[in-house]
């Protein structure tokens, strides 16, 4: 199947820095997505970007399909933006996405 | 709320008892999921199912056996688990295209 890889697995910021989070993946993708898992575990969508790029007040996500990777921007960090990254893909075959592992960001007052 | 419910949100139970995780999505989604995320490892997909049919199942052990009834809910039936069974399961729902993937609070589970 698809693997999928994030880096770096750790992040530690303090409040006002800038951070670029990376998932390369290795095979074409319909779909790519990038998700944030707050300290309670929920799971919120953060952007849809199967290719191009999408901004949403801090943050901002690039994927080029064509060499299989995908960055996220995150500008500013605040204290609330701590938490797991995750990466998702989904394969050309159907419609299960497939995660990376994740990266942790913390983020310090 | 994300417009998929999970509950309850924990659960303690016995290696000799049955209990149940439900889901319920309000979004008009035709596909659910259930994933398992175990501590230091990445989301795991368990099942799929897409219009009310099964569409995958990835090896999971028969004492998890889901349940869809109809778009809007998705059970997960446990019986005789194991302590390695703990972790959170969280329930998804989606357009069949993949689009508008949408994840529940999940229920964290803890095998004694």
């Amino acid at each position: 199947g698809i693997q999928v890889e994030q880096s770096p697995p750790d992040l530690i910021l303090q409040e006002g820095a800038n951070s670029t989070l990376r998932c390369n993946f290795s095979d074409s993708v319909n779909n790519l997505q990038w998700f944030h898992q707050n300290p309670w575990g929920q799971l919120i969508n953060l952007f849809y970007i199967p290719s191009g790029t999408k901004q949403n007040g801090r943050l901002s996500a690039t994927t080029v399909a064509t060499e299989r990777y995908s960055l996220l921007y995150i500008s500013s960090s605040q204290t609330t933006d701590s938490g797991v990254y995750f990466c998702a893909v989904e394969e050309t075959s159907g419609s299960r996405l497939t995660f990376g592992e994740g990266t942790q960001l913390t983020v310090n007052p | 709320e994300t417009g998929v419910t999970q509950t309850p949100r924990h659960l303690v139970m016995g290696m000799t008892n049955k209990k149940s995780l439900k889901c319920e999505q309000h979004l008009g989604h035709n596909a659910m999921y259930w994933y398992k995320q175990s501590a230091k490892k990445p989301l795991e997909l368990m099942f799929v199912y897409s219009l009310e049919e099964r569409v995958e199942n990835n090896s999971v052990p028969s004492r998890f056996s889901p349940e869809c009834p109809n778009s809007s809910h998705l059970f997960l039936h446990l019986h005789t688990l194991q302590p390695e069974d703990s972790a959170l399961y969280l329930c998804a729902s989606s357009q069949e295209t993949g689009y508008g993937y949408t994840f529940g609070s999940g229920t964290r589970l803890t095998v004694v």
